[in-house]
């Protein structure tokens, strides 16, 4: 059962246009959601994190929305860049359920054409 | 260290042979976690470490899946009896209490 699912596996997107990449979630208990972006033969690399208390967290060009309700989150990319091509994942966590550990979605492929 | 550090980036085992995977986390950092990443997939969990203490092993999938930290710091994943099916990247993080955790490049091991 896969408890954290990206539902679009590539995205393209033009440079300087918004990249807006989704994901839902099933778990209730979830309260710790993250981005990490990974390129090719590099682990992951920690992009943006909200908590359940927030609805939106932004940093710089990256902003995540939670929508507690839908169990839905979104990472808007503003400004497009072509270094942003990559593949992203979220995950999630139950902290408050002391479970600490990150359960991720399958990823989804940004391509940001010059 | 400036990241958090695994070795070797690349393992080749015949089956049946034992491996084991080396994690250097950033120093301080409380948490540390190992992950297993198929090709196409997202990571998995293993195990989760508090200190030297395991506090989660829930993710390991076969008992030939043996973590330990002993030392509260560098962190061993070992692999028994290798099998075609372990063939993955082997994706070590680290964190600070319950902040965000930093991943390191992985190992890439594959079972022939």
């Amino acid at each position: 059962d896969q408890q954290v699912k990206q539902n679009s596996p590539s995205l393209s997107v033009q440079e300087g246009r918004i990249s807006i990449l989704n994901c839902d979630y099933t778990n209730s208990m979830f309260d710790y959601f993250l981005w990490y972006k990974k390129y090719p033969a590099e682990g992951p690399t920690f992009l943006i994190s909200i908590s359940s208390i927030k609805d939106k967290n932004e940093d710089g060009r990256f902003t995540v929305f939670l929508n507690k309700s839908a169990k839905h989150l979104s990472l808007h990319i503003v400004p497009s860049q072509p270094g942003d091509s990559a593949v992203y994942f979220c995950a999630a966590s139950a902290l408050g359920s002391g479970t600490y550990k990150y359960i991720f979605g399958t990823g989804t492929r940004l391509k940001v054409l010059a | 260290g400036a990241g958090v550090s695994q070795s070797p980036r690349y393992k080749v085992a015949k089956r049946g042979q034992d491996v084991a995977l080396r994690c250097d986390p950033i120093s301080g950092h409380v948490s540390l976690f190992w992950y297993q990443q198929a090709l196409g997939q997202g990571p998995e969990f293993l195990t989760y470490f508090q200190n030297e203490a395991q506090l989660d092993k829930s993710g390991l999938p076969s008992d030939r899946f043996f973590a330990e930290r002993p030392e509260g710091s560098v962190s061993t994943l070992k692999i028994q009896r290798t099998q075609q099916e372990d063939s993955a990247v082997y994706l070590c993080a680290s964190s600070f209490m319950n902040t965000e955790a930093f991943f390191g490049q992985g190992t890439r091991l594959t079972v022939v």
